[in-house]
């Protein structure tokens, strides 16, 4: 099963709203990342926040963690079309060096 | 920096064919992973290597699937005999010793088989 699970699976919004996107896991993690996908493309690395860390920024983007709730949640801010994509959560486990596990994602669609 | 390289981009071939994906990690990452992703069950990690070994391939679904990794620079993912469900996106990552495990994901090889 996904360690990590998004919600919700699929977001419609119009430009310069703001996102927001949720992930909950299931196991002790170090950290937990964010990815993004555009159509046809690889994934793209887009934050990571560590387990001792509750909030971290970067750009537009704002990453909560929640150890205790084991959750997280990303929020887009004043969000553009190019925002369009799909964005992933993975958790990095305390006990497996270098492996991440995926969420399924979710949907995001940025209308102008 | 080219990022990670993967070929070819995209592939179609009959069923019962060998088909081999090929893979250039970022240069200077300890880390290659191969990863499948479909509708249906999303992205998968296949295998992973450190330092050119293989570390888990739990994830590969059955013999037909076959990976190696000669050297730091270059690494396949073999399917032979290959099958029509296999059918998939499939995507090599790097990532290097020293940052949070934080991965870079080459295009994607496009793989149809019919």
């Amino acid at each position: 099963s996904q360690q990590g699970e998004e919600d919700p699976q699929a977001l419609s919004i119009q430009e310069g709203e703001n996102a927001t996107m949720n992930c909950s896991y299931k196991t002790s993690i170090n950290n937990l990342q964010w990815y993004r996908q555009n159509s046809g493309r690889g994934l793209v690395h887009l934050i990571l926040i560590r387990s001792n860390e509750r909030e971290k920024h970067s750009g537009r983007l704002r990453v909560t963690l929640d150890t205790s709730k084991k959750s997280s949640s990303l929020l887009i801010t004043a969000s553009r079309a190019a925002d369009t994509a799909s964005y992933f959560c993975a958790t990095a486990r305390s006990d497996s060096w270098g492996k991440l596990q995926f969420g399924a994602g979710t949907q995001v669609v940025v209308t102008p | 920096d080219a990022g990670v390289i993967q070929s070819p981009r995209h592939e179609v071939t009959e069923m019962g064919q060998e088909v081999t994906l090929r893979c250039k990690p970022i240069s200077g990452h300890d880390y290659l992973f191969w990863y499948r992703q479909t509708m249906m069950r999303g992205l998968e990690l296949l295998i992973y290597f450190n330092n050119n070994v293989p570390i888990d391939d739990s994830g590969m679904p059955e013999d037909r699937f076959s990976a190696k990794m000669p050297n730091a620079s270059f690494s396949t993912l073999k399917i032979q005999p290959s099958e029509p469900r296999d059918s998939a996106v499939y995507f090599c990552a790097s990532s290097p010793r020293t940052s949070g495990y934080e991965q870079y994901f080459g295009p994607g090889t496009r793989l149809t088989v019919t």
